[in-house]
């Protein structure tokens, strides 16, 4: 069974750091690509951030561009996601995703989200 | 980054009817456009993938077309667990970027 799961949501100031992790099973890790994908209260999906499964392509939404790094580790089946200079704007549910192998690139599994807050 | 631009924001209807959602996209993405349905407090799920390709175990009255850059899903004979919002999303070019979402809501 394919398992995806969010850790590392919390509370953190405005202009501070946040590490999410997403761990994962079921499926051989290095054979997919990632994205983390956000909602902010009450609003609609944006994509943040997407990584190849050999981690050598990332790509940045223009928001975090600068200040978000994503990474994998497939040794561990884990993928990262370090934000930092948090604003407020960044106030939302974390989604952890799988692109899926031979569905055109789209979102086979997703975890169930971690909450980041950021606020003064 | 592509933008892509969902219509309407909102829909009411009712059991047993059947609606439509459409998504435009800026710039050609070659039918690499899928459709998820997301309930309160869940992460979204997929429904259909490359344009017109139901997702294993999606019931057959959700259904997707395309024409040049414009996109629909449409879902006959609605069932009470069909209310929900609905996104497009490209996934030509990375960041794979969403519509603004559709909320289906029971008239």
């Amino acid at each position: 069974e394919v398992q995806v799961v969010e850790t590392g949501g919390g509370l953190v100031q405005i202009g501070g750091s946040l590490r999410l992790s997403c761990g994962t099973s079921g499926f051989t890790f290095s054979r997919f690509s990632f994205m983390w994908v956000r909602q902010a209260p009450g609003k609609g999906l944006e994509s943040v951030s997407y990584i190849s499964g050999s981690g050598v392509t990332t790509n940045y939404a223009d928001s975090v561009k600068g200040r978000f790094t994503i990474s994998r580790d497939n040794a561990k089946n884990s993928l990262y996601l370090q934000m930092n200079s948090l604003r407020v704007e960044d106030t939302a549910v974390y989604f952890c995703a799988r692109e899926g192998n031979g569905l055109a690139s789209a979102i086979d599994y997703w975890g169930q989200g971690a909450l980041v807050i950021v606020s003064s | 980054d592509i933008q892509m631009t969902q219509s309407p924001s909102s829909l009411s209807a009712s059991i047993g009817d059947g609606v439509t959602i459409t998504c435009r996209a800026r710039q050609n993405i070659n039918d690499f456009l899928n459709w998820y349905q997301q309930k309160p407090g869940k992460a979204p799920t997929l429904l259909i993938y490359a344009a017109s390709s139901l997702q294993s175990g999606v019931p057959s009255r959700f259904s997707g077309s395309s024409s040049a850059t414009e996109y629909t899903l449409t879902i006959t004979g609605l069932q009470p667990e069909d209310f929900a919002t609905y996104y497009c999303q490209q996934s030509f070019s990375a960041p794979y970027t969403f519509g603004q979402g559709t909320k289906l809501e029971i008239k």
